[in-house]
């Protein structure tokens, strides 16, 4: 089966730009998240989707990160204006449940703000 | 607030070498447990899980993790490393009852040959 999809890979912009990462889960799964990954730590979460509606969003933070699932299938999420310490790679994985269903990682985006 | 903690942040062992990675974990509710691993140049993916019953899981790869709940802890062991081990790993716990995971700050871990 074909994994999580993710675009681009890289990106460079400039501080204050804006800028927006696609995710495309495995057909069937239900549940979407975006992680950012900062080097040198582990992935955190931003955005929870089941289906179309957010469950979680407690972590994002919202006066630049916004993240939308219209048809509960793929996924986009932006940032404007971008801040230095936005550079991270953003990581989009989806599961076919909640709790306890194991969570399949796309290659991610690898953001760098100059 | 739920929370990991990995020991190591960088394991260096020849190969044939024992390996034991530690993982803290602080959370109230039901103990769930993963460990994710990422091999160079590819996606994060599941070793191994935790949710209940036999305390000693064995995942993929001849990994195996054991959960002490009286310590916190859920290290992860392999008893001979080989050179495509070489990976960083990542201990996991749920945030909440959504699903979504808190991980550590990972692990690096290079075998040489």
């Amino acid at each position: 089966e074909a994994g999580v999809a993710q675009s681009p890979r890289y990106k460079i912009i400039e501080k204050r730009q804006s800028v927006a990462f696609w995710c495309n889960p495995i057909s069937g799964h239900a549940t979407l998240y975006w992680y950012q990954q900062i080097l040198g730590q582990g992935p955190k979460l931003l955005i929870q989707f089941q289906n179309n509606g957010v469950v979680d969003d407690s972590q994002l933070p919202k006066d630049r990160f916004s993240a939308e699932r219209l048809k509960g299938v793929d996924s986009t999420l932006k940032i404007q204006p971008a801040k230095l310490e936005d550079s991270a790679v953003y990581l989009c994985a989806s599961s076919s449940g909640l709790a306890g269903h194991e969570q399949y990682f796309g290659p991610g985006t690898r953001l760098t703000v100059t | 607030a739920q929370s990991v903690s990995q020991h190591n942040h960088h394991v260096i062992l020849s190969e044939a070498a024992s390996l034991e990675l530690g993982c803290n974990y602080s959370y109230g509710g039901t103990v769930n447990l993963f460990w994710y691993v990422q091999y160079p140049g590819q996606h994060l993916q599941l070793l191994l899980k935790y949710f209940s019953g036999d305390p000693l899981v064995k995942g993929i790869k001849g990994f195996e993790a054991e959960f002490i709940k009286s310590k916190f802890s859920f290290n992860l062991r392999k008893p001979s490393v080989q050179w495509s081990d070489t990976a960083e790993y990542f201990c996991a716990v749920p945030r909440g009852s959504q699903g979504n995971l808190i991980f550590g700050k990972g692990t690096k871990l290079s075998v040489k040959p």
